[in-house]
């Protein structure tokens, strides 16, 4: 059973274009909502994370838009540049204060910006 | 501050062989977590340990599968009898507790 559901599994934005990826989760005991960036050969790098009290975080160029209701969040990638050529995995788990579950990645986005 | 260290980056073994894959968390970390990601696939999660404790080894195969994180020295995940099905990239991600974790740039297991 997939808990959390990604989507598009690839995209193409020209430079300077906005980039949208979605998920959607199904156990509603999650707490928290990262974003992770990897490049081949790389480990998952953290981006940007939220939490479900708040609807909406931007760090930078990067935002993740969060709908509590519908169990959905995005990442808006905003003037995407060819360096955010990379495969982006959303990602959600359970628990704070003195430790957490391991994390319930999605299956990836492989995002390319052409410039 | 160093990042999470894993080690060796890349490691070929024969079927029937054993793997050792160690993992030195970030300064300050208690909290390993050990992933499995396979090609074109997202990171499934395997175990999660504390110093001298495992906390969930839930996404662990029951056999041939084990992970350590002593009071000294690196987590190590072992992996015995290796068989072709465990070739994979073997993530490990360490955290000073709540939710935040931090990857290392994982080991890659070839079984030829």
């Amino acid at each position: 059973q997939q808990q959390v559901k990604q989507s598009p599994q690839s995209l193409i934005v020209q430079k300077g274009g906005i980039s949208i990826i979605n998920c959607a989760y199904e156990n509603t005991a999650f707490d928290y909502f990262p974003w992770y960036q990897q490049f081949p050969g790389k480990g998952p790098a953290l981006l940007i994370a939220i939490r479900p009290d708040v609807s909406e975080k931007k760090e930078g160029r990067f935002t993740i838009s969060f709908n509590k209701s519908a169990k959905q969040f995005s990442l808006h990638i905003m003037d995407s540049q060819p360096g955010d050529s990379a495969t982006y995995f959303c990602a959600a788990s359970k628990g704070s204060g003195g430790g957490a579950d391991g994390l319930t990645f999605g299956k990836g986005t492989h995002l390319i910006i052409q410039p | 501050n160093a990042g999470v260290m894993q080690n060796p980056r890349h490691l070929v073994r024969r079927r029937g062989q054993e793997a050792r894959l160690r993992c030195s968390p970030m300064k300050g970390h208690s909290h390993v977590y050990w992933y499995r990601q396979l090609p074109e696939e997202g990171l499934k999660f395997m175990v999660y340990l504390q110093k001298e404790n495992i906390i969930d080894e839930s996404g662990m195969p029951k056999e041939r599968f084990s992970a350590e994180f002593p009071k000294e020295g690196p987590s190590i995940l072992r992996i015995q009898q290796v068989v072709r099905g465990d070739s994979a990239a073997y993530f490990c991600a360490s955290s000073p507790g709540g939710n935040i974790q931090y990857f290392g740039a994982g080991t890659r297991l070839s079984v030829l």
